[in-house]
């Protein structure tokens, strides 16, 4: 069954300290993979997303994701956190032809040490 | 341009009564999603409809209608609401650009049927 896996429910980091959120994703067709961000009581705000080519991708607000098909994963990273960026993480699949459909891992909450 | 809006943004329901949420983009998108979002459970479809005229079943249907209304309009229909129903519920629509597509999201709407 298709499925997408954030292993860490909540992670706390120091402000200034590197970050990566971990994504697994178990999909038989090519992935598309995305990251979303939702702030309290917002909605979902695409970061970055990843089709086909290079493999490291940019977003915005200075995230990156690397998608490693060998080990099934698009983790996130960001080299320095900044305390806004406290917020709910997802993680989410889809594929060509698949109608647009959207697989959502269960989200990795950030908290933000100052 | 709007984007993905959605109303209302909070209700309260009793159980058993009935409403509709509302859902409209103004981008010209073919595709539109409703999902509902809980604690600890992630994005989860309700219906979807791939064009104006038709729509399909996602993964928790039971309880919900849909109505596509026009290319711009995706209703979301409760007929007789009921506690397990209470969530926070997020409108989708996609951008397609020769089969990359991506899902923008709406604020949201908090439901708490009592």
């Amino acid at each position: 069954a298709q499925s997408v896996t954030q292993p860490d429910i909540h992670i706390t980091v120091s402000e200034g300290a590197s970050l990566e959120l971990r994504c697994n994703y178990s999909y038989g067709a090519t992935p598309y993979l995305f990251w979303y961000v939702q702030s309290p009581g917002q909605g979902l705000q695409l970061l970055l997303k990843y089709f086909s080519g290079d493999t490291l991708v940019q977003g915005i607000k200075g995230f990156e994701a690397e998608f490693k098909r060998s080990q099934s994963s698009f983790n996130l990273r960001k080299p320095s956190v900044h305390w806004s960026d406290a917020a709910e993480y997802f993680c989410a699949v889809g594929a060509e032809g698949s109608q647009g459909n959207l697989i959502f891992g269960k989200g990795t909450k950030l908290s933000v040490k100052p | 341009n709007a984007g993905v809006t959605q109303t209302p943004k909070f209700q309260v329901l009793k159980t058993g009564q009935s409403m509709t949420l509302q859902c409209a983009q103004d981008m010209n998108h073919n595709s539109m999603y409703w999902y509902r979002q809980d604690p600890g459970m992630g994005l989860r479809l309700i219906y979807y409809s791939a064009s104006e005229g038709t729509t399909d079943k996602g993964e928790v249907p039971n309880g919900y209608n849909v109505s596509r209304l026009n290319k711009r309009e995706f209703s979301l229909r409760l007929e007789s609401a009921a506690p397990s129903q209470t969530s926070v519920y997020f409108c989708a629509s996609i951008k397609d650009r020769a089969g990359l597509w991506t899902q923008y999201f709406g604020p949201g709407t908090r439901l708490l049927v009592l």
